[in-house]
């Protein structure tokens, strides 16, 4: 059974230009978790995901961040524009259910570093 | 407004000898508490949950602590190995909530000399 998966797992991108992070979940997992760890920072949560709802995006910048996640593929972090301060690493998470119900836990994956230069 | 804090960055142990990592809350929502680790490049791994409704959870060498009325959790790790060395991160959610999202405190490096 694979892991979460996520891609790339480096991405480099000059200022302005857009950054999309890609997230494909544990297979039977349908709860979705962004997160962002900026250096010498913990976890910060972004965004939670089902099947093509938003459930809670209140860790998400208002502006130039979107997340989705469809019925068919995987989950995308979106950013535009992206500034140097958007340099990061993002790891997505998966569940089965939501966590803390039934004691779930989440499941990372090994994160996507960005760059912005 | 951080809900879980790691207060120590950092944590040097012998090997062989125990290891504390400690966290504290804010939220008394928070009933469910959980430690990650996380080796560089990677992704973090679970490591141990503890519910509300205990005070200790054991697993191994690891068993996590939890004091409710002091909001304090802590880990411990015993006997530490140099394979120990990684960064731990607790995390809290409260299960009432209708999303149950982890918060994380900022992580303790953690050395584990031979």
């Amino acid at each position: 059974n694979a892991g979460v998966m996520q891609n790339p797992r480096h991405l480099v991108r000059r200022r302005g230009q857009e950054a999309r992070l890609r997230c494909s979940p544990m297979k039977g997992h349908s709860h979705v978790y962004w997160y962002r760890q900026l250096p010498e920072e913990g976890l910060k949560f972004m965004v939670y995901l089902q099947k093509e709802n938003i459930i809670d995006e209140s860790g998400m910048p208002k502006e130039r961040f979107s997340a989705e996640f469809p019925k068919e593929g995987p989950s995308i972090l979106r950013i535009q524009q992206v500034v140097r301060g958007d340099s990061a690493a993002y790891f997505c998470a998966s569940s089965p259910q939501r966590t803390g119900s039934n004691n779930e836990k989440l499941f990372f994956g090994s994160g996507t570093q960005l760059s912005v230069l | 407004d951080q809900q879980v804090k790691q207060n120590s960055p950092s944590l040097s142990v012998q090997e062989g000898r125990i290891s504390i990592l400690n966290c504290d809350y804010t939220n008394s929502m928070f009933d469910y508490f959980l430690w990650y680790k996380k080796y560089p490049a990677e992704g973090p791994t679970f490591l141990i949950s503890i519910s509300s409704i205990k005070d200790k959870n054991e697993d191994g060498r690891f068993t996590v602590f939890l004091n409710k009325s002091a909001k304090h959790l802590s880990l411990h790790i015993v006997p530490s190995q140099p394979g120990d060395s990684a960064v731990y991160f607790c995390a809290a959610s409260a299960r009432s909530s209708n999303t149950g999202k982890l918060i994380f405190g900022q992580g303790t490096t953690l050395q584990v000399k031979p």
